[in-house]
């Protein structure tokens, strides 16, 4: 299957520091991905769709200052955590799909991104 | 309002014993109907889709639009299918509509 990757896997910041998460599609094209947010034991939250050459839509309660998306490429979207505080450590994962697939096609997932903000 | 939910946190069953992995959902329209499996240490990786009506690794689940549930089931649990499982839901298939996820249930196979 196609794979999609993630850097870092694992980053620890100070507080107030930014930190930016990479999600690649390494085999084929996204002209959208997904950004999700997991806390521990709890299930996966849908942050924000990533669209390429566009801005990225957001779900409610998400602050898009704070969780900056770009999607320059048709093979690389990063999220940028702004400020980051304790309360935004948490796993981050992105998906997406081949565009060639269409809406039909299988969401590929990265193995995620762990931020620790002390 | 899309929603997923997965009454069980954790479903332990002996190895040879069946498995059913329950999933209701709440959608207005006709959704697609996901089940997703991550192992020990892995990526979340797709398990079976309804629209493919095809069974995985010996698990099989069939989209009930009366009672709105998509149960994961398995006549006989082997010790490799021990990870977390997730029901998720989207829009109608072709429409690249966003994934809802249920909250998971673990599922552990022991001797």
């Amino acid at each position: 299957g196609a794979v999609v990757s993630q850097h870092p896997s694992w980053v620890i910041c100070k507080s107030g520091t930014s930190v930016k998460i990479e999600c690649r599609s390494l085999d084929f094209q996204a002209t959208t991905m997904f950004w999700y947010r997991q806390f521990p034991k709890q299930s996966l939250m849908l942050m924000a769709t990533s669209n390429e050459g566009s801005k990225a839509t957001y779900e409610q309660g998400v602050e898009k200052d704070k969780f900056l998306i770009n999607h320059a490429s048709l093979t690389l979207s990063t999220l940028t955590v702004t400020s980051a505080h304790p309360e935004d450590s948490s796993f981050y994962i992105c998906s997406a799909r081949d565009r060639l697939a269409g809406g039909a096609g299988e969401l590929f997932f990265g193995e995620g991104s762990r931020l620790t903000v002390l | 309002a899309q929603r997923v939910t997965q009454p069980e946190k954790l479903l332990s069953v002996f190895k040879g014993a069946p498995v059913e992995l329950k999933c209701n959902y709440s959608y207005s329209g006709s959704p697609e109907l996901f089940w997703y499996v991550q192992y020990s240490r892995q990526r979340l990786q797709l398990l079976l889709r309804h629209i493919s009506r095809e069974s995985i690794k010996g698990f099989t689940a069939d989209l009930n639009k009366g009672e709105t549930s998509f149960h994961l089931k398995k006549p006989f649990a082997q010790e490799e299918d021990s990870a977390m499982y997730y029901c998720a839901l989207s829009g109608p298939a072709g429409t690249a509509s966003k994934l809802t996820f249920g909250t998971g249930t673990r599922l552990q196979v022991t001797l």
